[in-house]
């Protein structure tokens, strides 16, 4: 398996355009999540999916974000306008639940600078 | 106060030295607990996995989770260069959502 799969790997974007990140998980997992890591405050949980469907949007910061999972095997985070504080190295994971225990595979993360 | 605390380090260490790195937490609903390690420019991979309380040892490195404390630990033994990374610990309340440390950098120099 070729793992959880992000693009852009890097993206250098000015102020106010719109920014789309890609996500393809694991195939076979039920669970997808978004993060996004910052020297400041590490690794913060956005949103994630069970089977496409949004469960938790509690860590979305505000409205300029957005997320989508049409498909098992799809799922974009927009940010529309964005702002230079939201450069961050964004991740997307993927996991399946096994009895107790669940493994989130993390993919290779999307660099966002916004100047 | 975060739900999970972490010290940043840098944490500094020759080779072959003993590792400690820490957590503390305040949700006593916690019962699932893991360490992740991120090398410099990838995602974080799970390192150890641990459910409720109790030690689990895998190869050089040891999880300890002590719930009446709120403290969780990861040792490395015989730390070596390939063990310079950051490490995260997470945890949850279910089998779902993680909450994470802000990660330890380490440092193993030769």
């Amino acid at each position: 398996d070729a793992g959880v799969i992000q693009s852009p790997r890097h993206e250098v974007t000015e102020m106010g355009q719109e920014v789309t990140l890609r996500c393809k998980p694991i195939s076979g997992h039920d669970y997808l999540f978004w993060y996004r890591q910052t020297m400041m405050r590490g690794l913060e949980l956005l949103i994630y999916f069970n089977n496409n469907v949004p469960i938790d949007d509690s860590g979305m910061p505000e409205d300029r974000f957005s997320a989508k999972m049409p498909n098992a095997s799809f799922s974009t985070l927009k940010i529309q306008p964005s702002e230079p504080r939201d450069s961050a190295v964004y991740f997307c994971a993927s996991s399946f639940t096994s009895g107790r225990r669940q493994t989130q595979y993390f993919g290779p993360g999307t660099r966002l600078l916004v100047l | 106060q975060k739900e999970v605390e972490q010290d940043p380090g840098p944490l500094s260490v020759p080779e072959g030295a003993i590792v400690s790195l820490n957590c503390t937490y305040s949700n006593s609903a916690f019962q699932y607990f893991m360490w992740y390690r991120q090398y410099s420019r990838k995602g974080p991979e799970l390192l150890m996995y641990t459910y409720s309380s109790g030690n689990k040892e895998d190869g050089r490195f040891t999880a300890q989770v002590d719930k009446s404390s709120k403290y969780i630990s990861l040792f490395i033994r015989d730390s070596q260069p390939s063990d310079s990374a950051t490490y995260l610990c997470a945890m949850s309340a279910s089998t779902d959502k993680l909450i994470f440390g802000t990660g330890t950098r380490l440092q193993v120099f030769p």
